[in-house]
């Protein structure tokens, strides 16, 4: 099955909070987990990527965690800011097949 | 920072008729790609072109899309009849190796 889960679709948080979005998957094929950034009217930007032999990833204030057993992964962001609204993809990318496989996009808003 | 551009923004076309998306990929990568995103939808894998053949292509890549690298920086994805369910933005991406993939911001087709 090449299909990625994301929840939740949409999520509210406030200036600093950390919003959590989540993503499953079910090949255990995958090579490797990036998440895309995209702003409106752009296109998905990278902005951080796991593979699925580490269990904990950070860059900056964004944090990916690692469940390889439970095939799930997740994005914090740490002391969010208005301008890490954007929707959020999370993916999943086999090698053999180059092609990423997006995830249905988490719509982020962070109050002020 | 290299980009991927992508033109015209938006093209409105009429039904049946034919489109060119074009795409100008970063200059020293090897791999392309276009992927779609329907308003409000994820964003769907269609071709990877490389080495001058297409890698791979989804079922949404039937017969009446074609993608070309006409000279060194040009790749086009070709829409031959264009029916209502191929509005969507289009992206163009590319990458040289590794994970690094690149989008344009997009070109916004809309078939009435």
């Amino acid at each position: 099955q090449q299909q990625v889960k994301q929840s939740p679709q949409s999520l509210i948080v406030q200036k600093g909070g950390i919003p959590i979005i989540n993503c499953a998957y079910e090949n255990t094929a995958f090579d490797y987990f990036p998440w895309y950034q995209q702003f409106p009217g752009k296109g998905p930007a990278l902005l951080i990527a796991i593979r699925p032999d580490v269990s904990e990833k950070k860059e900056g204030r964004f944090t990916i965690s690692f469940n390889k057993s439970a095939k799930q992964f997740s994005l914090h962001i740490m002391d969010s800011q208005p301008g890490d609204s954007a929707t959020y993809f999370c993916a999943a990318v086999m090698n053999r097949d180059d092609k990423i496989i997006f995830g249905k996009g988490t719509r982020l808003h962070i109050l002020p | 920072e290299p980009e991927v551009t992508q033109t015209p923004s938006h093209q409105v076309t009429q039904m049946g008729q034919e489109v060119i998306l074009r795409c100008v990929p970063i200059s020293n990568h090897l791999y392309f790609y276009w992927y779609r995103q329907i308003l409000g939808q994820k964003v769907e894998f269609l071709v990877s072109f490389y080495n001058n053949e297409i890698s791979e292509k989804s079922e949404i890549f039937d017969d009446q899309f074609s993608v070309e690298r006409p000279d060194g920086s040009n790749f086009t994805l070709k829409i031959r009849s264009t029916k209502l369910e191929d509005s969507a933005m289009y992206f163009c991406a590319s990458r040289r190796d590794g994970y690094g993939y690149t989008f344009g911001s997009g070109t916004r087709l809309t078939v009435v």
